[in-house]
């Protein structure tokens, strides 16, 4: 079935280092993926998104990187503070259609930033 | 510009009860999305409502039911509750498109709903 994960549950950077949170995704029909920051006790946070035709897209300090080959999401995070700490989220969207974007949302990476 | 509003915060209630979560979308939306996120877990897809109907849904049993009203706002309504229906329930908004792009969805805060 369909289905959106992540390779590491958990992550722990430096503040001020480079983060990179990964994921996978099984739905091949999928053409649009997305990154969510939840922090806790508040609902997911939009950070960046991107179509499948392209590869790389860029936002202030956050890049995400698609590798439609084998499936594969990342985003990165550029000089990492401890406002980044919170849990993330990919999430995939099939074959838009007429408006509908249901999202296919994986268990989450937590991101631990430590002075 | 005020974003997606839930309410309650939190709502306890007793297992056959019957529950109504309420939202409003961010400004200029019109399309209202319902999730439902177990703890430690990602957000499921419950249902989506656009010009008043629910258009997609998930794999919920038909305990789960909406509406959206004329100025956009929506309900989610769970009857019959079960233990496992404990969870922080999502509501998502966006401004549905006639091209290719998706808009993003937007969350509220969620409501915090605890059966006993």
């Amino acid at each position: 079935g369909e289905s959106v994960g992540l390779h590491l549950p958990t992550l722990s950077v430096q503040e001020g280092d480079n983060s990179i949170i990964n994921c996978a995704y099984s739905n091949s029909a999928s053409d649009y993926f997305i990154w969510y920051k939840q922090e806790s006790g508040k609902g997911p946070q939009f950070i960046i998104d991107i179509r499948s035709n392209m590869d790389k897209r860029q936002g202030q300090r956050v890049t995400v990187l698609l590798n439609k080959t084998v499936k594969h999401l990342s985003l990165q995070i550029a000089a990492t503070q401890p406002g980044d700490s919170a849990v993330y989220f990919c999430a995939e969207s099939p074959v838009f259609s007429g408006g509908y974007n249901k999202l296919i949302f994986g268990a989450g990476t937590r991101l631990a930033v430590h002075p | 510009d005020a974003g997606v509003t839930q309410s309650p915060t939190h709502l306890i209630k007793t297992r056959g009860q019957q529950v109504t979560l309420r939202c409003s979308p961010k400004s200029g939306h019109d399309t209202v999305s319902w999730y439902q996120q177990a703890l430690g877990q990602g957000p499921q897809f419950i249902f989506q409502y656009y010009e008043e109907e629910e258009r997609q849904r998930g794999n919920f049993p038909d305990r789960f039911s909406g509406h959206q009203f004329p100025n956009y706002s929506s309900e989610l309504n769970v009857n019959a509750l079960l233990l496992g229906d404990s969870a922080l329930y999502l509501c998502a908004s966006s401004l549905a498109r006639t091209g290719t792009y998706n808009s993003p969805l937007h969350f509220g805060n969620g409501t915090r709903l605890t059966v006993t």
